[in-house]
């Protein structure tokens, strides 16, 4: 069955550390994994794409990596910031526009 | 960059009443829109994938004449709610597939969002 868990579920951190999120998924076959952004009442927008010979992206503080081996992915906030505080939502595409979404992580950085 | 719109961004409405919600895409044409549907604190889920010219394709378990789909051009989809009832209380988000270039790049730009409530 084709799946994508994140974890955690929720985070809290304090404004300028570091956190990463994790993104596990079944889906096969593999065409791409995208991390997205959605602040509340927003639609997503995304954040990294990466295919399969891809082990890291960086946009900014945001850096993705993947092992399509253990079909695992990481996305690393560097020095958050207020406005980090959103839902990451890790999709993982089997081609065609057929996307299987995770059901995120809420971030939430304080002052 | 590719940007998509959506129209409403909010709606409340009685129940039993139709409400009609837009996805434009505003700087490219989209052959293809996708509709989902978004409960708090859960993921998007898809409801169907609209073609401009052609019938919409329904995910399992939606209702495809309660929610009705209108893909009449390139940069028009529109999803109504017919005989809205609160359990149809939701956040709907449109997608859409850049025709030239979205299904090489397997990328579909996203709309805001609508949320709807249904009293």
């Amino acid at each position: 069955k084709n799946q994508v868990e994140q974890s955690p579920q929720s985070l809290i951190i304090l404004e300028g550390k570091n956190c990463t999120l994790q993104c596990n998924y079944t889906v096969s076959p593999f065409s791409n994994l995208r991390w997205y952004k959605q602040d509340t009442g927003r639609g997503p927008v995304s954040l990294t794409i990466m295919t399969f010979s891809e082990n890291t992206k960086s946009n900014g503080r945001y850096t993705a990596t993947l092992d399509a081996d253990t079909k695992q992915s990481s996305l690393h906030i560097t020095a958050s910031q207020l406005s980090d505080s959103a839902s990451y939502i890790c999709v993982v595409s089997t081609g065609a526009n057929n996307l299987f979404f995770g059901t995120g992580t809420r971030l939430t950085v304080i002052p | 960059g590719a940007v998509v719109s959506q129209h409403p961004s909010r709606v409340i409405c009685k129940s039993g009443t139709s409400v009609k919600i837009e996805c434009r895409s505003l700087d490219f044409q989209a052959t293809t829109m996708f509709w989902y549907r978004q409960f708090p604190k859960q993921s998007l889920m898809l409801m169907a994938t609209s073609n401009e010219g052609s019938k919409a394709t329904y995910e399992q378990g939606v209702e495809k004449d309660k929610f009705l789909i209108n893909h009449a051009s390139l940069t028009l989809s529109t999803l109504t709610v017919t005989s809205a009832h609160p359990e149809d209380s939701s956040f709907y988000i449109c997608s859409a597939r850049d025709h030239l270039t979205g299904f090489e790049t397997d990328t579909q730009y996203f709309g805001p969002g609508t949320r709807l409530t249904v009293l």
